[in-house]
């Protein structure tokens, strides 16, 4: 149950968009189509803004998008607006059932 | 309001035991698959367990064999019962629901509770 492999950082200035990368192994992102993403900032608990893989919640803003290559997901996020600085972690099903998360990637807004 | 709410969280010695409770309202805890997630200090997140609503129970090979995950329906509640507890548990530990049955989400969260390991 290894972490799925994140940046550690991205960033962007205000309307830029931003992509931040999450890569596994054929046994989690590659094998299912159960990626997920959650945004959380300080102090907070994290919130879903996508799940399997392209889908978002209701009251996610349509800037927040998700793909997967492979055994690598990806998610963007266009037009960076400040309340978008915040860390970020892909989780993807592995089996069994088990869930790996990512290492987390904070995106600053410049 | 869908809401989940954990309590139970402390200071405990190495290889001591602790229990945490998840408080739901809004929802029927034994009609979902409900995991507990937790976060080491400045660290990412990482999965501890599941209970699915047929009452199967899985464990991150980090805590099993000393973590035990169930739940209440008569108070609406999940727990974690920690037990032989290490210095490398210490984190927020969340409870978090997979509410609308999306596959491999986890969408409904709690605040979290703070369980710090040390002698």
């Amino acid at each position: 149950q290894s972490a799925l492999t994140q940046p550690p950082s991205a960033s962007g200035s205000p309307g830029q968009s931003v992509t931040i990368s999450c890569t596994g192994t054929s046994s989690d992102v590659g094998g299912y189509n159960y990626v997920s993403w959650y945004q959380q900032h300080p102090g907070k608990a994290p919130k879903l803004m996508i799940y399997e893989v392209t889908k978002r919640p209701s009251g996610v803003p349509d800037r927040f998008s998700g793909s997967k290559s492979g055994n690598t997901a990806s998610l963007t996020v266009s037009g960076l607006q400040a309340e978008d600085e915040a860390d970020y972690y892909c989780s993807s099903y592995a089996g069994s059932p088990t869930y790996v998360f990512g290492t987390g990637t904070k995106v600053t807004v410049l | 309001e869908v809401q989940l709410v954990e309590s139970g969280g402390g200071l405990v010695q190495p290889g001591g035991s602790l229990r945490l409770s998840c408080a739901a309202s809004g929802f029927t805890v034994s009609s979902k698959y409900m995991n507990w997630v937790r976060q080491a200090p400045g660290k990412g997140l990482e999965w501890v367990s599941l209970i699915n609503s047929g009452g199967s129970t899985y464990y991150a090979d980090s805590v099993k064999g000393r973590f035990t995950i169930s739940r209440d329906s008569s108070k609406n509640t999940l727990y974690l019962q920690m037990n032989s507890l290490r210095t490398e548990d210490t984190a927020v530990y969340y409870c978090a629901s997979r509410y609308f049955d999306w596959k491999g989400a986890f969408d409904i969260w709690g605040q979290g509770t703070m369980v710090t390991v040390s002698s």
